[in-house]
């Protein structure tokens, strides 16, 4: 079946260090790949996304590319701020029937 | 930014019960999808509105309806309610329809004692 494995977390990281979270995806089919980040006390908002082979998202200067060959969307951004501490989920949606499959969400901490 | 309002957060309910859950989307989004999330489950997408009308219907169960209003609000109502339907409940909004575009909401947790 479809899945969705993104690193577990958390993941603690310095103010300007570079970031990566992994995420990796099972499907049958073509899906769309996102990113969603849930800031502390709030929803999830989209933070990126792509719905083709090679299509890079970006976004607040995150980064995610979809790579069919290695069926992954992992997630970069070159220098984190204290702000950027949040969870983030990787999905996937199937657009042939809407199936929305949710990584588990790696909570992302950046100390001063 | 404004991001996808649902209320309430959590509703504890007792078997047979109703229960009505409410999503407004990010202003100028047409479409609404509803999603149900059991323990331990993936997300399975229940229903959803583009411009008012039905666009596209999942596992949604015949005690569920769900409607769009003309400011483009949603409703989800729950009857006779089951043990089972313990679950989180998202919703999500799109400008237009096709799935690469929404947003969620952050869920309503919905308890059936």
């Amino acid at each position: 079946g479809n899945s969705v494995t993104q690193m577990e977390g958390p993941v603690t990281l310095s103010e300007e260090a570079f970031l990566t979270i992994n995420c990796t995806y099972t499907a049958t089919g073509y899906p769309s790949l996102f990113w969603y980040v849930q800031y502390p006390g709030e929803g999830l908002q989209l933070l990126l996304k792509a719905t083709k082979a090679d299509d890079k998202g970006s976004n607040k200067g995150f980064e995610a590319t979809y790579r069919k060959e290695t069926t992954s969307f992992h997630l970069e951004k070159g220098s984190v701020q204290v702000s950027d501490s949040a969870v983030y989920f990787c999905a996937l949606i199937m657009d042939s029937n809407y199936q929305l499959i949710w990584g588990a969400g790696t909570k992302l901490i950046i100390k001063p | 930014a404004a991001g996808v309002i649902q209320s309430p957060r959590h509703l504890i309910k007792e078997k047979r019960e109703t229960a009505t859950l409410k999503c407004y989307p990010i202003p100028r989004h047409d479409t609404v999808y509803w999603y149900q999330q059991g323990p331990g489950q993936d997300p399975q997408f229940l229903i959803s509105f583009y411009e008012k009308m039905q666009s596209d219907k999942g596992s949604i169960p015949d005690r569920f309806s769900a409607q769009q209003f003309s400011d483009y609000h949603s409703e989800l109502n729950m009857s006779s309610l089951e043990l089972g339907d313990s679950a989180l409940y998202f919703c999500a909004s799109s400008w237009g329809t096709g799935a690469n575009v929404l947003t969620f909401g952050a869920g309503s947790r919905l308890t059936v004692l």
